[in-house]
């Protein structure tokens, strides 16, 4: 079974600060993707990753896949309350079904 | 990107009975995803609804619980059978991003909260 383990599962921040979240397997992915999931709606993809070291960046986010391919973090940087959602990783081996990480829940307060 | 709508958005069923949850997408797509989720936590995959074809399950899920619909490319039914508080959850459908891409990047209805009493 391919597990991907995410850490921290849950974060409180204030307004500003910086945040990290990991995302760690130890099996080798050919993708990862991102997403953001809040209360009420689907898990919406922020971003996919393909080459081992591959760092993209949307915004004040930062996304980086391991060098191997079994790891992941985001980073989140001078955090806002809109960013406040369940963060999900998703592994994917081409055409296997995808797995998701165990989730980090981040609230950011005001 | 596909858009995907839901119905119901949430329902409070009594034990014993049965929901169906409605899942219909805006461009047609070969594979649809059905998906439980507890809130707050991570997605756990029911079943692959391919169009044409019987859906495949996960382990743990079985068509008697959770029949599947697929009559054509765009909709698929999941039903929620002989229901018990044990299903209350989350229940999502998703499509892949892009048809035959090996990124398996996935678009996700907004879901269906149901509560079982």
């Amino acid at each position: 079974t391919q597990l991907l383990e995410q850490s921290p599962q849950f974060l409180s921040i204030q307004e500003g600060e910086n945040l990290t979240v990991y995302c760690n397997s130890s099996s080798v992915f050919s993708s990862l993707q991102w997403y953001r999931q809040e209360p009420g709606e689907g898990p919406v993809l922020l971003v996919t990753v393909v080459t081992g070291g591959e760092v993209k960046k949307l915004k004040r986010l930062t996304f980086q896949f391991g060098d191997a391919r079994k790891d992941s973090s985001l980073h989140i940087t001078a955090a806002q309350p809109g960013d406040t959602g369940l963060y999900l990783c998703a592994g994917g081996r081409g055409y296997q079904k995808v797995t998701f990480g165990t989730g980090t829940k981040l609230q950011v307060i005001p | 990107s596909a858009v995907i709508s839901q119905k119901p958005s949430r329902d409070i069923c009594q034990r014993g009975t049965s929901l169906t949850i409605q899942c219909q997408v805006d461009s047609q797509v070969t594979m649809m995803f059905w998906y439980r989720q507890q809130p707050g936590q991570s997605l756990t995959l029911i079943a692959t609804a391919n169009q044409g074809s019987e859906a495949t399950y996960e382990s743990g899920f079985v068509i008697d619980k959770f029949p599947i619909s697929r009559p054509n490319l765009t909709f698929s039914t999941l039903t929620v059978s002989n229901m018990s508080p044990e299903d209350s959850s989350i229940y999502l459908c998703s499509v892949e991003g892009q048809s035959g891409s090996s990124y398996n990047e996935q678009f996700f209805g907004p879901g269906t909260r149901l509560t079982v009493l």
